[in-house]
């Protein structure tokens, strides 16, 4: 089974602060993506990520930006973070070839206070 | 622009009772189309998945769904709801050429009551 691991389940940080959030996945999987999730607006996305050090802005990156320096990991970085980022982050990869399904981590519930 | 509209924000059924969650889409390739469930506090599981061919496909969990392109539908369906099927449910939709990102819709909350 394809396995998506995130570094933190909940995380509690100031505003302010840098954060980093950390992915892997054990597929080999070429693409990766990191979303937020709000109640009442799905899923949005913020970063994805076809290959090695390949970055694309997804629908809400701004405050947000992305590492990819190896396959299996994907890092998303709040600069400096602020209360209007409170909320779950989700990550997902998937392959390249056929298929377009996303594996999902289980995600990190991060609050700024 | 591109969308996938879940009208239901919230829906609450009997144990035991058919379930119908709707989904409708807007875009302009042939579509792909996922349905995925969050449990609270979990990441999404997928349940199914359309590509081509037919229009029934048959999920995990007893779940089904179907495309009707006529209508640009892919309500997902349970014959019998049980109770752990109380969660959130996402429709997802993308395209050959959208490389491998896909349009999530708002979700759809479900409760089940004994």
């Amino acid at each position: 089974d394809v396995k998506v691991t995130q570094s933190s389940r909940y995380l509690v940080k100031r505003t302010g602060e840098k954060v980093f959030l950390e992915c892997v996945q054990d597929m080999d999987h070429e693409n990766m993506f990191w979303y937020r999730q709000d109640p009442g607006l799905g899923l949005r996305l913020i970063y994805f990520s076809y290959d090695v050090k390949m970055k694309e802005k997804g629908d809400i990156p701004e405050g947000y930006s992305v590492s990819r320096e190896k396959k299996e990991r994907f890092s998303l970085i709040l600069e400096s973070a602020s209360t209007n980022q409170t909320s779950m982050y989700l990550c997902a990869s998937s392959g390249r070839q056929g298929s377009y399904e996303q594996y999902f981590g289980p995600g990190t519930r991060l609050t700024v206070t | 622009a591109q969308s996938v509209t879940q009208p239901d924000i919230h829906i609450t059924v009997s144990e035991g009772a058919s379930l119908e969650l709707r989904c409708n889409y807007s875009y302009g390739a042939t579509p792909y189309l996922f349905w995925y469930v969050q449990s609270p506090g979990q990441g999404l599981q997928l349940l199914l998945k359309y590509f081509s061919g037919d229009t029934l496909v048959q999920g995990i969990k007893g779940f089904e769904a179907e495309f009707k392109r006529s209508q640009s539908s892919f309500n997902l369906r349970k014959p019998s709801v049980h109770w752990s099927d109380a969660a959130e449910y996402f429709c997802a939709v993308g395209s050959y050429n959208q490389g491998g990102k896909l349009i999530f819709g708002q979700g759809t909350e479900l409760s089940v009551k004994p």
